[in-house]
């Protein structure tokens, strides 16, 4: 089945900018939406059509997908940005909803 | 504004069934173009998707847990249900439902049950399977 690659932690400090991706074969073809998951806490969808934002969701988050890589972009980070965030992608050959393995941004 | 609540046993014996089910509030589950999904994640593991019932009335489950699952909807209860049958410590998890939802611009789409997504998320039970 369809295997999405994320990198297991990602650390940034107050103010600059997060990098999260997302990677896949041929990605960029497929709808990629994001969720982050706050210790403790239920998923919530924070990006979806690649670069969709739902409301309530701050113009700080942004993200991009081309050829084998999605990424989601966070810019000004704050402490309350600290979570887990997984990628998710429809596979249409095995037909099922495919997560990236997670990624855990830290705030130092 | 549409709420999801998991409910069922905490604690499930090795062999037995897994039954869950999803109350839903604030909307019909019956209504609108919106796919109803189960979906898990082992203590300290990213999530896995379990399978969906569709109020077009498909259902679509893991390949992997095909053979094991059930989901279905109760319109007269408002809620839907998981089953998940012969049950070992691999499925101990924290199992969530969740509301799937897909834009209209896209539902015109032939391919368009590629699009949905997980727009609304209950705050998930845990299950764990033991003897």
């Amino acid at each position: 089945s369809y295997v999405l690659t994320q990198p297991p932690s990602v650390s940034v400090a107050p103010g600059e900018t997060a990098t999260i991706t997302c990677g896949g074969n041929n990605i960029g073809s497929k709808s990629v939406h994001w969720y982050q998951q706050r210790p403790g806490q239920a998923p919530i969808v924070i990006m979806f059509y690649d670069t969709d934002r739902p409301s309530g969701i701050p113009e700080r988050f942004s993200g991009s997908n081309s050829g084998n890589t999605a990424t989601l972009t966070i810019s000004r980070v704050e402490a309350g940005d600290e979570a887990d965030y997984s990628c998710q992608v429809w596979d249409s050959s095995s037909d099922q909803a495919v997560f990236g393995g997670g990624t855990k941004l830290t705030v130092l | 504004q549409v709420q999801l609540l998991e409910s069922g046993p905490g604690l499930v014996r090795p062999s037995q069934t897994l039954s869950l089910t999803c109350i839903v509030s604030g909307d019909s589950v019956s209504s609108g173009n919106f796919c109803w999904s189960w979906i898990r994640q082992p203590a300290g593991k990213g999530l896995e998707w379990i399978g969906r019932f569709c109020n077009t009335g498909s259902t679509t489950y893991s390949p992997s847990l095909k053979s094991r699952v059930t989901i279905s909807r109760d319109t007269s209860m408002n809620l839907f249900s998981l089953n998940l049958m012969s049950v070992t410590a691999a499925d101990t998890a924290v199992y969530y439902c969740a509301r799937e939802r897909v834009d209209s611009a896209i539902v015109s789409r032939p391919s368009y049950f590629h699009y949905y997504y997980m727009a609304v998320w209950g705050k998930g039970t845990t299950v764990t399977v033991s003897s």
